[in-house]
């Protein structure tokens, strides 16, 4: 259980165009889900929390109108970055919260999207 | 000041031998403590997930969490080759889903 998956694995793009990543939980509801983005031998650095029918809150540094966040159903989140630039390929990876009340509110991972911007 | 810090690495040790991955925090509310594994180009994998102070096992896994310390870490017994990927600590605390993850420790266990 617990499975969340992203869509694409990888995508290059031509700097100037928008790309639309996909995160999907499978298996559960998540009213919460979390972008990130992952340098090479860098840690994860949290861009945006998205919460169910409501807008996203972006950390300090992002700007909000270049990585547009919507979060629409209890199963999906996309992000777009708009506008790309090389400066913007990364690996974007986001996880999902479980909403059932627990006593954990462990974050599950999806397999990340390589985005390359030329 | 971070407030979590992990040495990167990398980690270099013989198949069999035991493994010991650390993290340091310096935020006291910090009550919920996870170790991920990510192999390279994959996401994050939970591992192990603490609450509190205390040792918890699953298999060839411990943590271990000393919150009088703000050290947190996770002990892998009879390591394998393919054990070898980067360990991320990541905490939380009360009244907030938003993790705070350590740099990530690069492992590699030699056949």
């Amino acid at each position: 259980g617990a499975v969340v998956s992203q869509h694409p694995s990888w995508v290059i793009c031509k700097s100037g165009t928008s790309v639309k990543i996909e995160c999907r939980s499978l298996d559960f509801q998540a009213t919460t889900m979390f972008w990130y983005r992952q340098f090479p031998k860098q840690s994860l650095m949290l861009m945006a929390t998205s919460n169910e029918g409501s807008k996203a809150t972006y950390e300090q540094g992002v700007e909000k109108d270049k990585f547009l966040i919507n979060h629409a159903s209890l199963t999906l989140s996309t992000l777009t970055v708009t506008s790309a630039h090389p400066e913007d390929s990364s690996f974007y990876i986001c996880s999902a919260r479980d909403g059932r009340p627990r006593g954990a509110d462990e974050q599950y991972f999806g397999p990340g999207t390589r985005l390359t911007v030329t | 000041q971070k407030e979590v810090e992990q040495d990167p690495g990398p980690l270099s040790v013989p198949e069999g031998a035991i493994v010991s991955l650390n993290c340091t925090y310096s935020n006291s509310a910090f009550q919920y403590f996870m170790w991920y594994r990510q192999y390279s180009r994959k996401g994050p994998e939970l591992l192990m997930y603490t609450y509190s102070s205390g040792n918890k096992e699953d298999g060839r896994f411990t943590a271990q969490v000393d919150k009088s310390s703000k050290y947190i870490s996770l002990f892998i017994r009879d390591s394998q080759p393919s054990d070898s990927a980067t360990y991320l600590c990541a905490m939380t605390g009360p009244g907030t889903y938003k993790y705070i993850f350590g740099t990530g420790t690069r492992l590699k266990v030699l056949a």
